[in-house]
């Protein structure tokens, strides 16, 4: 069974403060990790890939992956109210056979407080 | 029209009704996916179109029945549905089914069985 599993939470963070978002997944062999923010009522937007061990750092948000732990995490510097959304985490549980698609988390709802 | 579009936005239907939900991707790509998202309940993939080849059906009932005239559009047609299957139904694309490949997603369909 593919499994990615997050904290629903909701998170809620004081603006300007850091937001940690964590995933696990059960697939060892996966090697694409991928992080979504969803607003309400909206479609999933890409915000991160990230595919080797370490940090990745796009502008304020930053993806750490440890293949060892499948542990994947986002952390979003300088929380701002319009960062208030549910992340997705999603692995690409790669069988070699054809492709799988994404395999989702529920997802953490994230409230930065003004 | 850039990016996914998914028409139509929002569905009605009865459990009798048969009607089609239409996705087109104007990326370039050559794979596409439905998800289903509902509520509570994280993103699951239902199938993937790779270069217009079926290369996966994730288990999902035969009254949701694909079909990929090109690469650049996805219908999912709908008959019998229960309301258990109301959702909402995403179309994403990805240059391919590699498993690094980034997906986009389009607005979704909103889907309502009575």
């Amino acid at each position: 069974q593919k499994e990615v599993e997050q904290n629903s939470g909701p998170l809620s963070v004081p603006e300007g403060a850091i937001a940690s978002l964590n995933c696990t997944y059960s697939d060892r062999g996966s090697q694409s990790f991928f992080w979504y923010r969803q607003y309400s009522g909206k479609s999933p937007e890409l915000i991160m890939s990230i595919y080797s061990n370490g940090d990745k750092e796009d502008g304020r948000f930053t993806a750490q992956l440890n293949k060892a732990s499948q542990y994947v995490s986002l952390l979003i510097r300088d929380s701002q109210p319009s960062d208030s959304a549910t992340y997705l985490c999603a692995v690409n549980m790669y069988s070699g056979g054809g492709a799988d698609g994404l395999t989702f988390g529920k997802g953490t709802h994230l409230i930065i407080q003004p | 029209e850039t990016g996914v579009t998914q028409t139509p936005r929002h569905l009605v239907m009865g459990m009798t009704n048969k009607k089609s939900l239409k996705c087109e991707q104007h990326l370039g790509h050559n794979a596409m996916y439905w998800y289903k998202q509902s509520a509570k309940k994280p993103l699951e993939l239902m199938f993937v179109y790779n270069f217009k080849e079926q290369t996966e059906n994730n288990s999902v009932p035969s009254r949701f029945s694909p079909e990929c005239p090109n690469s650049s559009h996805l219908f999912l047609h709908l008959h019998t549905l229960q309301p258990e299957d109301s959702a909402l139904y995403l179309c994403a694309s990805s240059q391919d089914a590699r498993e690094a490949a980034t997906q986009y997603f389009g607005p979704g369909t909103r889907l309502t069985v009575l």
